[in-house]
């Protein structure tokens, strides 16, 4: 079975570009989360979906950031304008629908803001 | 503020010896504990989750949780330098399916051969 799936896996920009990061769940999960870990603040949860409704965005740092899901399996992270601040690793995680709350984490997008 | 707390290490351990893990957490509704491994440029791997006071073990992997002193451990028995890596501690208030974790910022082992 394939994995979480993320694109780009790096990702090199300039100040004020737009950026698109991707994420493909594992089939037959319906809860995704993204992620954003840096050396200081660790893993900071940004936003989480459950059957393609985002449930909590509070993690989302700023307007700049939205998310969606427009489908069961896809979803995008995007950053518009970015900043050098921005710059960090991105994971993308998915969560089976029963039981239990297990997560299990995609490649990550490592994105460096110029 | 819902917090997770891990000593930041290095906890460094010689080859063969057990090395543990600790890790506090502040919300006393928690109720789903993780473990993941780190290795460094890759993704947060789940190697254990207890849900239930006392012991869980796994192979050479151990979770201890002690949900009265909001404490919950991860020995690793026979230690090997493929085990060099951070540790994620893991919390979440429920087991349904789509519940927000919050991360510690993860132990640091390194063990020597």
């Amino acid at each position: 079975d394939a994995g979480v799936i993320q694109s780009p896996r790096h990702e090199v920009t300039e100040m004020g570009q737009e950026v698109t990061l991707r994420c493909k769940l594992i089939s037959g999960h319906n809860s995704l989360f993204w992620y954003r870990q840096t050396m200081m603040r660790g893993l900071e949860l940004l936003i989480y979906f459950n059957n393609n409704v985002p449930i909590d965005d509070s993690g989302m740092p700023e307007d700049r950031f939205s998310a969606k899901m427009p489908n069961a399996s896809f979803s995008t992270l995007k950053i518009q304008p970015s900043e050098p601040r921005d710059s960090a690793v991105y994971f993308c995680a998915s969560s089976p629908g029963v039981s239990y709350n297990e997560q299990f984490f995609g490649p990550g997008t490592r994105l460096t803001v110029l | 503020q819902k917090e997770v707390e891990q000593n930041s290490g290095p906890l460094s351990v010689p080859e063969g010896a057990i090395a543990s893990l600790n890790c506090t957490y502040s919300d006393r509704g928690s109720q789903s504990f993780f473990w993941y491994r780190q290795y460094s440029g890759k993704s947060p791997e789940l190697i254990m989750f207890i849900y239930s006071n006392g012991d869980k073990e796994d192979g050479r992997f151990t979770a201890q949780l002690n949900k009265a002193s909001q404490y919950v451990s991860l020995l690793i028995r026979d230690s090997q330098p493929s085990d060099s890596a951070t540790y994620l501690c893991a919390v979440s208030q429920g087991n349904q399916a789509g519940t927000a974790l919050i991360f510690g910022k993860g132990t640091t082992l390194s063990v020597s051969s």
